[in-house]
């Protein structure tokens, strides 16, 4: 299938280390982000989100990190997978009426076996 | 519980004809939002749709079109596409619930090609 990550940034890690991906939002507004995890041919599949009124959001295997200060975000992702291996994107949005998320450029992670 | 489905999954067209694509949104959400997605970027919102009227729309031409369905499915129309349009189009649907922000969910797209 077609690649989405041809010219994005990439991180390359060690299967069973640990990830961390970055992500700098632009809109102060924005109280709601979120991260989606996209392999090569497929849509966007959500990992996890986190409110604006939280700093820190843990799932399985990955944890959500947000700075409003600095408006930035982070995905750490434990003991990395080759199944983890895509372009992750972080969305910001505005909760409250209509749904609509903004797309940040995407990071490739790249897991070495 | 069926996911966002899209069709078709792949097509090809040529310059300056019509496409029409559709979605059918996760089981019990309302509203449905299009994206378009270039080779190497991340998506970029074309609109959106809820309670079958076009609620939000993003900076794209009005050759990008929509439509929504009593039964919360919906169509992306374009017309007179041109070869910039070639793109990766992308279907999310989700629940409005006021004040909250909830979870946007994506289907696989549609790869539309323009020749």
């Amino acid at each position: 299938g077609e690649s989405v990550g041809l010219h994005l940034p990439t991180l390359s890690v060690q299967e069973g280390d640990n990830s961390i991906i970055n992500c700098a939002y632009s809109n102060s507004a924005s109280d709601y982000f979120i991260w989606y995890k996209q392999e090569s041919g497929k849509g966007p599949q959500f990992i996890i989100d986190i409110r604006s009124n939280m700093d820190k959001r843990q799932g399985q295997r990955v944890t959500v990190l947000l700075n409003k200060t600095v408006k930035h975000l982070s995905l750490q992702i434990a003991a990395t997978q080759p199944g983890d291996s895509a372009v992750y994107f972080c969305a910001e949005g505005i909760s409250g009426g209509y749904q609509k998320v903004t797309f940040g450029i995407g990071t490739k992670l790249q897991v070495i076996p | 519980d069926a996911g966002v489905t899209q069709s078709p999954t792949h097509l090809i067209k040529t310059r300056g004809q019509q496409v029409t694509l559709r979605c059918s949104p996760k089981s019990g959400h309302d509203t449905v939002s299009w994206y378009q997605q270039a080779l190497g970027q991340g998506p970029q919102f074309i609109f959106q749709y809820y309670e079958e009227e076009e609620r939000q729309r993003g900076n794209f031409p009005d050759r990008f079109s929509g439509h929504q369905f009593p039964n919360y499915s919906s169509e992306l129309n374009v017309n007179a596409l041109l070869l910039g349009d070639s793109a990766l189009y992308l279907c999310a649907s989700s629940l409005v619930l006021g004040n909250s922000g909830n979870t946007i969910y994506f289907g696989e797209g549609s790869w539309l090609t323009v020749v």
